[in-house]
């Protein structure tokens, strides 16, 4: 398998902008996670997904975050508007079966520049 | 909320001498522990793993015991190499399918 997939891996925008990052989970991974990771405050999960339905949203730092998982092999994290302060590496992560015990996946990540 | 707290780094460390990062946990119910490494520009990576109390995981030398009278998981390793410079992570997870993280620990070693 070609590991979680994570794209655009760098992306810079200007302020205002909308931003969609997307990820492709390892095939038959039931869980699926967005974590955001800066120098301040570290890795950060931000959502999670199990079979598709969002779990835990309480990560989300506003309303200007949103994301989807409309199947099995594709979820979306958008910010709109974007600002400077949004500058990280966010992550994608996948997990068969809940992560007590099971291995979690992280993707390459994807490095957000908000100018 | 669970909680972990990891010693600051960078830790510098001449090849083949002995490794020790700390770390310590708060936790409700029965948590599971890990340590997650992370190479420069890459992802996190699962390092090991402990599902509960006096559960010792290793993996590539690497070893890490899981203390629950001490709330603690520390990890060693008897001798370093250039190649295991990254950023070390330790996180706890409980009931929920959460993973909360330590701030992780920057390892440089020289040769």
């Amino acid at each position: 398998d070609a590991g979680v997939i994570q794209s655009p891996r760098h992306e810079v925008t200007e302020m205002g902008q909308e931003v969609t990052l997307r990820c492709k989970p390892i095939s038959g991974h039931d869980y699926l996670f967005w974590y955001r990771q800066t120098m301040m405050r570290g890795l950060e999960l931000l959502i999670y997904f199990n079979n598709n339905v969002p779990i835990d949203d309480s990560g989300m730092p506003e309303d200007r975050f949103s994301a989807k998982m409309p199947n099995a092999s594709f979820s979306t994290l958008k910010i709109q508007p974007s600002e400077p302060r949004d500058s990280a590496v966010y992550f994608c992560a996948s997990s068969l079966g809940g992560i007590r015990y099971n291995e979690q996946f992280f993707g390459p990540g994807t490095r957000l520049t908000v100018l | 909320g669970n909680s972990v707290t990891q010693m600051e780094g960078p830790v510098t460390l001449s090849e083949e001498a002995f490794l020790t990062i700390n770390c310590t946990y708060t936790a409700t119910g029965y948590p599971s522990l890990f340590w997650y490494v992370q190479y420069p520009g890459e992802g996190l990576q699962l390092l090991l793993k402990a599902t509960k109390a006096d559960d010792k995981g290793s993996n590539k030398g690497f070893e890490a015991t899981y203390r629950k009278e001490t709330t603690s998981f520390h990890l060693e390793k008897g001798s370093v190499q250039v190649s295991d410079s990254a950023v070390y992570f330790c996180a706890v997870t409980g009931t929920a399918s959460k993973l909360t993280f330590g701030t992780g620990t920057r390892l440089q070693v020289t040769l």
